[in-house]
């Protein structure tokens, strides 16, 4: 249980291009979603906590406007990159809460995806 | 504010050795704790958590943790390394109703035949 996907797992896109990543919860509905960035042997850094129905809240220092989070549903948030440069390249990975956790913080993470930027 | 310190970015272990990662972290409530493990190019996969209750934790792959709050330490260790063990190693902190998770900067653990 507890599944969590990412969609794509790869890509590669031209700058100037807005790209959207996918994050569904497969077996269970989530209250929360999380955005985070990982660059090359770093930790990961949150960009943006998303409640369904609801604006996202994003962290100090990400700019909501070329980050756009919309989670429409308890298993589906999307995070598009708009005009994406390659300082955007980046592993993005997702998390969501699952209900019958709530209290206890505890995220389930999708496989991430590897964004490109050339 | 919370935090976390992962002593160690770089761990080497022996295969069947012990192998022990230290965390430390600093939180303001009485925090909730957890460790995860990530395999190259893929998400993160929990191992363990400590919420309330007893203070040892185990998790999955033979792992386990112990909350000591007057070290303000969750170290995680496993009796005996195997091959599939190496990974990057995770431990992140919340201060607990809904707040969000931080973590530290990681552990690469590398295990020698």
């Amino acid at each position: 249980g507890a599944v969590v996907s990412q969609h794509p797992s790869r890509v590669i896109c031209k700058s100037g291009t807005s790209v959207k990543i996918e994050c569904r919860s497969l077996d269970f509905q989530a209250t929360t979603m999380f955005w985070y960035r990982q660059f090359p042997k770093q930790s990961l850094m949150l960009m943006a906590t998303s409640n369904e129905g609801s604006k996202a809240t994003y962290e100090q220092g990400v700019e909501k406007d070329k980050f756009l989070i919309n989670h429409a549903s308890l298993t589906l948030s999307t995070l598009t990159v708009t005009s994406a440069h390659p300082e955007d390249s980046s592993f993005y990975i997702c998390s969501a809460s699952l209900a019958a956790d709530r209290g206890t913080d505890t995220q389930y993470f999708g496989p991430g995806t590897r964004l490109t930027v050339l | 504010a919370q935090s976390v310190t992962q002593l160690g970015s770089h761990v080497s272990v022996s295969e069947g050795a012990l192998v022990l990662l230290r965390c430390n972290y600093s939180s303001s409530v009485p925090p909730y704790l957890f460790w995860y493990v990530q395999y190259p190019n893929q998400g993160l996969q929990l191992l363990l958590k400590y919420t309330t209750g007893a203070t040892l934790v185990k998790g999955i792959n033979g792992f386990e943790a112990e909350f000591k709050k007057s070290e303000t330490s969750f170290h995680l260790t496993k009796p005996s390394a195997h091959m599939s063990d190496a990974a990057e190693y995770f431990c992140a902190v919340s201060e607990g109703a809904g707040n969000k998770l931080t973590f530290g900067g990681g552990t690469r653990v590398l295990v020698k035949p």
